[in-house]
């Protein structure tokens, strides 16, 4: 089935650096990923549209200058935290659909990236 | 905008018996789909199940079903014969029907615990 892989796993960092987070399409090629923020205990806050070969579309009161979103090829976009720092810290998730299949086809999810900034 | 509801943040059930977590949602519009999201410990999320409103058929998957009614903006997922492995976080989804890159709005979640 279609798989999207996600990363790192879990990154560490100091405060004031540049983390850069990967989500890879297998099997795939996907025009469209989303990416995700998730505190403990609660639901996926949906940051941005990731659109291969264009800009991305970020939803209201997330900052693009903080979080930069390059979706380069059909197979691999990228979140870019710059200068992260502790308030940061949160769980990433990456997700993607099939292109050209209908609303009904399930996004397949990363297994997301822990960042913890010191 | 489309918005999605689960009021209750923690359910518990005693293994081997059936539960049934709680979604509504608002729309205006009139075709759309809607999914079942599991986040269990390890914090991947797996589809559980998926219905089209245009379906008047509740979805099942195996030991899962789902309560679909539409007038009523509706969405419970029941899950019988409970089993350790379904503690987990439950999200319910809504989606657009604008085609695969439509992107899915979720409730808040509800925490399911098993009881042995």
């Amino acid at each position: 089935g279609a798989v999207v892989s996600q990363h790192p796993s879990w990154v560490i960092c100091k405060s004031g650096t540049s983390v850069k987070i990967e989500c890879r399409s297998l099997d795939f090629q996907a025009t469209t990923m989303f990416w995700y923020r998730q505190f403990p205990k609660q639901s996926l806050m949906l940051m941005a549209t990731s659109n291969e070969g264009s800009k991305a579309t970020y939803e209201q009161g997330v900052e693009k200058d903080k979080f930069l979103i390059n979706h380069a090829s059909l197979t691999l976009s990228t979140l870019t935290v710059t200068s992260a720092h502790p308030e940061d810290s949160s769980f990433y998730i990456c997700s993607a659909s099939i292109p050209g299949g209908r609303s009904n086809q399930p996004q397949h999810f990363g297994d997301g990236t822990r960042l913890s900034i010191l | 905008a489309q918005t999605v509801t689960q009021s209750q943040p923690e359910m518990s059930v005693q293994e081997a018996e059936t539960v049934t977590l709680s979604c509504t949602y608002d729309t205006s519009e009139s075709d759309y789909y809607l999914f079942w999201y599991k986040q269990p410990p390890s914090r991947q999320m797996i589809l559980v199940i998926r219905q089209e409103a245009y379906k008047q058929q509740n979805a099942t998957e195996n030991r899962f079903s789902v309560n679909f009614q539409k007038a009523a903006k509706s969405f419970s997922l029941k899950i019988s014969d409970s089993q350790l492995g379904d503690a987990a976080m439950y999200f319910c989804a809504y989606r657009r029907i604008s085609g695969a890159n439509s992107k899915l709005t979720f409730g808040k979640g509800i925490t399911l615990s098993v009881r042995p």
